[in-house]
């Protein structure tokens, strides 16, 4: 289920360093999953996306992890750079709809210089 | 070019003064949603539409209202805001089930 926090997990990384961001989903049922990037004062942005009948997907410099028997999804950023740093939300289908999605706590992302 | 587009970005209101706050789209898509989101969470779905079908999450207050007049459009009505509805509101678009959701950069509303 989804939890309220009023502080984010963080994560520091030097430029150029690998990124790994982790996220454990709820609900054993779902079957869709979705990185979004948010800016600060800017709306969710869509990374990339992963089915249940998968358990790796690339996109440029990003791969996305789905492991469904411990319920857990990475996020790996490769080559990190200062435009990486935002929040980063895993998502997943749930409550029975493709159509909705329920939204994971956020990891804060910062990148030193 | 903006595909989800929120207006205003910052609005300010009075206790008690209803609000409304817009999107629009240029995906034609036929799912649209609307997320609360407060500093340091994760966004919250307050309802959706799919195409006229109104679909409204079970813990949202009564105080939100929504209308969606055609596909390019969804309104978010704040009948009597109070303190705790400052917030980030997001408008959402999807074509259908299993396709990401393509986010406005949102509307800040602050209550005095």
């Amino acid at each position: 289920g989804e939890s309220v926090g009023l502080h984010l997990p963080t994560l520091s990384v030097q430029e150029g360093d690998n990124s790994i961001i982790n996220c454990a989903y709820s609900n054993s049922a779902s079957d869709y999953f979705i990185w979004y990037k948010q800016e600060s004062g800017k709306g969710p942005q869509f990374i990339i996306d992963i089915r249940s009948n998968m358990d790796k997907r690339q996109g440029q410099r990003v791969t996305v992890l789905l492991n469904k028997t411990v319920k857990h999804l990475s996020l790996q950023i490769a080559a990190t750079q200062p435009g990486d740093s935002a929040v980063y939300f895993c998502a997943e289908n749930s409550g029975g709809s493709n159509y909705k999605l329920t939204f994971g706590k956020g990891t804060l992302l910062t990148v030193n210089p | 070019d903006a595909m989800v587009i929120q207006n205003p970005r910052y609005q300010v209101t009075q206790f008690g003064k209803p609000v409304t706050l817009s999107c629009s789209q240029t995906l034609n898509h036929n799912v649209m949603y609307w997320y609360q989101q407060k500093s340091s969470q994760a966004p919250k779905l307050l309802f959706h539409y799919y195409d006229k079908d109104f679909n409204n999450e079970a813990d949202t207050p009564d105080n939100f209202q929504s209308r969606r007049p055609n596909t390019s459009f969804c309104f978010l009505d704040i009948r009597s805001p109070g303190l705790g509805d400052a917030a980030m509101y997001l408008c959402a678009t999807s074509s259908e089930g299993g396709q990401p959701q393509h986010f406005g950069d949102g509307t800040r509303l602050s209550i005095l």
